[in-house]
């Protein structure tokens, strides 16, 4: 069975420094994974997927992501957070027939 | 860029009513599925469609709701008599051919309200 636990409900960093919001999952066999990201009022939005490339993986808007199979994780980085990122971001691990999603981390942007 | 589109953005409705939730996906994709979040917890998959028929539901999707590809275009979920429960934000999403590797393309939502 696959699942996906995101480590932190609520993320706050001042604009300018690094993001890093985690996520570990769990699946029974080799996974695909994606990063998901909810503006207020809007869809859910693609940032990124792994599906057994490169296990680092780069995304839109400068966001990147590595899988680590020891560790189970799929981590979501971006070097320098703009206030345009303040968001909710889910991590997804799909199987053939569905979507697995965390519950959500909401990123805060302080000027 | 192609887009999920759904109607209404918001419906409020009485207990025991139905309600009939209206998505347009992407046109040449050809497989379908309504999630749904309940405030404060996960995203939750319900339904998937292809070829006119469902082909895989979860345990949430039981006898009152149904889905349907009317026409060529929309896909839409029915709840046949709405609990309070069943209040949540309800997405849509297509993707090219079902594949585990397919990104999932998702609508705005629809945020169902029963009184």
């Amino acid at each position: 069975a696959q699942s996906v636990t995101q480590l932190d409900s609520h993320v706050s960093v001042s604009e300018g420094t690094p993001v890093l919001l985690r996520c570990n999952y769990s699946s029974s066999y080799s996974p695909s994974l994606f990063w998901y990201v909810q503006h207020p009022n809007k869809g859910l939005q693609l940032l990124l997927k792994y599906t057994s490339a490169a296990t680092l993986v780069k995304g839109i808007n400068g966001f990147e992501a590595e899988f680590k199979k020891s560790e189970t994780s799929f981590h979501l980085t971006k070097p320098s957070a703009h206030m345009s990122d303040a968001a909710e971001y889910f991590c997804v691990v799909s199987d053939q027939k569905r979507f697995y999603f965390g519950s959500g981390t909401k990123l805060n942007v302080k000027p | 860029e192609p887009e999920v589109t759904q109607t209404p953005s918001h419906q409020v409705t009485q207990m025991g009513q139905e309600v009939i939730l209206r998505c347009v996906p992407i046109s040449n994709h050809l497989y379908f599925y309504w999630y749904r979040q309940i405030l404060g917890q996960k995203v939750e998959f319900l339904v998937s469609f292809y070829n006119n028929e469902i082909s895989e539901k979860s345990e949430i999707f039981d006898d009152q709701f149904s889905v349907e590809r009317p026409d060529g275009s929309n896909f839409t979920l029915k709840i046949r008599s709405t609990k309070l429960e069943d209040s949540a934000m309800y997405f849509c999403a297509s993707d090219p051919d079902g594949r585990d590797t397919d990104t999932q393309y998702f609508g705005p939502g629809t945020r169902l309200t029963v009184l």
